[in-house]
């Protein structure tokens, strides 16, 4: 156990529809960070939150948002989504901001959207 | 840009086989480079890490060395066993919105065989 939570583990959803993934960073961490893994782009970051404001953005759809709240846990909306968008959503946290703490990984949400 | 770029895999060795994963990057400035390894159904683990250039990271029986002058970070373990199967993520760090964040390469998969 990493000590990251992520949840649901699983999701399987309708294309069109909305989901929100949960993510605990690890105890006293406050940067989460937000991943795609997908097999044809391999790992792609989306978005950076510390201590509740966020930090930096990557390739995310606008169609995507994310929050982190005042307890730290951060949440990832998708919504209006398409077959593409099946992947694995994976959350980590680090103590600072910088990338030399390195990351601690939960073991992510499989999305598929049919 | 920043990028990383990973041997294609997979990549099949037999039990006590010497390893090595290729990794080449591009970067402006003076990232940090890391190797993080995922398991099946895991998420991802910080491996090794190097901060600086002719730093060696290692861990575990696996070595990295920062290499400037040809852009390089290999992953090399002098005798890999069974439990080593896995697929092994170069990654540098680099900024973003002034904020550092991780680009990860592609993934290797490595598998070994008794």
């Amino acid at each position: 156990d990493s000590g990251v939570t992520q949840t649901p583990k699983h999701l399987i959803t309708a294309t069109g529809q909305r989901v929100t993934l949960r993510c605990s960073p690890r105890s006293g961490d406050l940067s989460v960070y937000w991943y795609q893994q997908s097999l044809d782009q391999g790992l792609q970051f989306l978005i950076q939150y510390y201590n509740g404001e966020e930090r930096a953005k990557g390739n995310i759809l606008e169609r995507f948002s994310a929050q982190q709240f005042p307890d730290l846990h951060s949440e990832l909306n998708l919504s209006s989504l398409e077959l593409g968008d099946s992947a694995l959503y994976f959350c980590a946290s680090s103590v600072g901001q910088g990338t030399n703490y390195g990351y601690t990984f939960g073991s992510g949400t499989r999305l598929t959207v049919v | 840009g920043n990028s990383v770029t990973q041997m294609e895999g997979p990549v099949t060795l037999s039990e006590e086989a010497f390893l090595t994963i290729n990794c080449t990057y591009t970067a402006t400035g003076y990232p940090s480079l890391f190797w993080y390894v995922q398991y099946p159904g895991e998420g991802l683990q910080l491996l090794l890490k190097a901060t600086k250039a002719d730093d060696k990271g290692s861990n575990k029986g696996f070595e990295a060395t920062y290499r400037k002058e040809t852009t390089s970070f290999h992953l090399e373990k002098g005798s890999v066993q069974v439990s080593d199967s896995a697929v092994y993520f170069c990654a540098l760090s680099h900024l973003l919105g002034g904020y550092s964040t991780l680009t990860f390469g592609k993934g290797t998969m490595l598998l070994v065989s008794p």
